[in-house]
């Protein structure tokens, strides 16, 4: 049974970092890609990032190119995304979601999500 | 950046009866490869369709995907009450992958 659980969340000031942590269960972790979604408060989804299953290919939503970084350590079965310079719109519940493949696809399994509140 | 638009915004429906949702692409979505998810609050969304019309592992068959291009439709047969969602398109033919904005099914 997949599992997935996403770690980091918290409230943190405008301006300052945040990583964010997703450890994986349940599959073998090293043979699948893995995927950053978000939602804002009252929001869509909105897609942020995927990963390959060797960390070779990243790629990430236009918008968010430059202060987000995803990469995972496949000896820990852990996926993180680096989020820097954060604004309040960056606001939202973080999803990892593990892709159906070895990366660019869709994701079949979600976590439940941690909250960032970017707020002073 | 292929920008998908979903219609209704929101839909209003009795148990029993019949959902048809629109998926609309700007440009060609490439392989048909577009996928549905329903999303509950404070839930994980939940991979219905993939690949415009095949279903996922578990899902019922009151759930049917079609289309292909840039014009895509989810439809849900008989609406039950667990049903009541908000759905996601979203596709993953090219990069970067997109979602439109959702559509929500609630109870009239």
């Amino acid at each position: 049974q997949v599992q997935l659980e996403e770690s980091g969340g918290g409230v943190v000031q405008p301006g300052r970092s945040l990583g964010l942590s997703c450890t994986a269960s349940g599959f073998t972790f090293s043979s699948y890609g893995m995927h950053w979604v978000r939602q804002a408060p009252g929001k869509g989804l909105e897609w942020v990032a995927v990963i390959s299953y060797d960390g070779s290919n990243k790629y990430y939503a236009d918008s968010l190119r430059g202060r987000f970084t995803i990469s995972r350590d496949n000896s820990k079965n852990t996926l993180y995304l680096q989020v820097n310079s954060l604004r309040a719109e960056d606001t939202a519940v973080y999803y990892c979601a593990k892709d159906v493949g070895v990366g660019w696809n869709y994701a079949d399994d979600w976590g439940q999500g941690t909250l960032v509140t970017v707020a002073s | 950046e292929i920008v998908l638009t979903q219609s209704p915004g929101t839909l209003s429906l009795s148990p029993g009866e019949r959902a048809t949702l629109s998926c609309r692409a700007s440009q060609s979505v490439s392989s048909n490869f577009l996928a549905w998810y329903q999303h509950k609050p404070g839930q994980a969304p939940r991979l219905l369709i993939y690949g415009a019309s095949s279903r996922a592992t578990g899902i019922p068959d009151r759930f049917s995907g079609s289309g292909s291009g840039t014009d895509f439709t989810l439809t849900i047969s008989r609406q039950e009450p667990e049903d009541f969602a908000v759905y996601y398109c979203q596709q993953y033919g090219s990069t970067p992958f997109t979602f439109g904005p959702g559509t929500k099914v609630d109870i009239k």
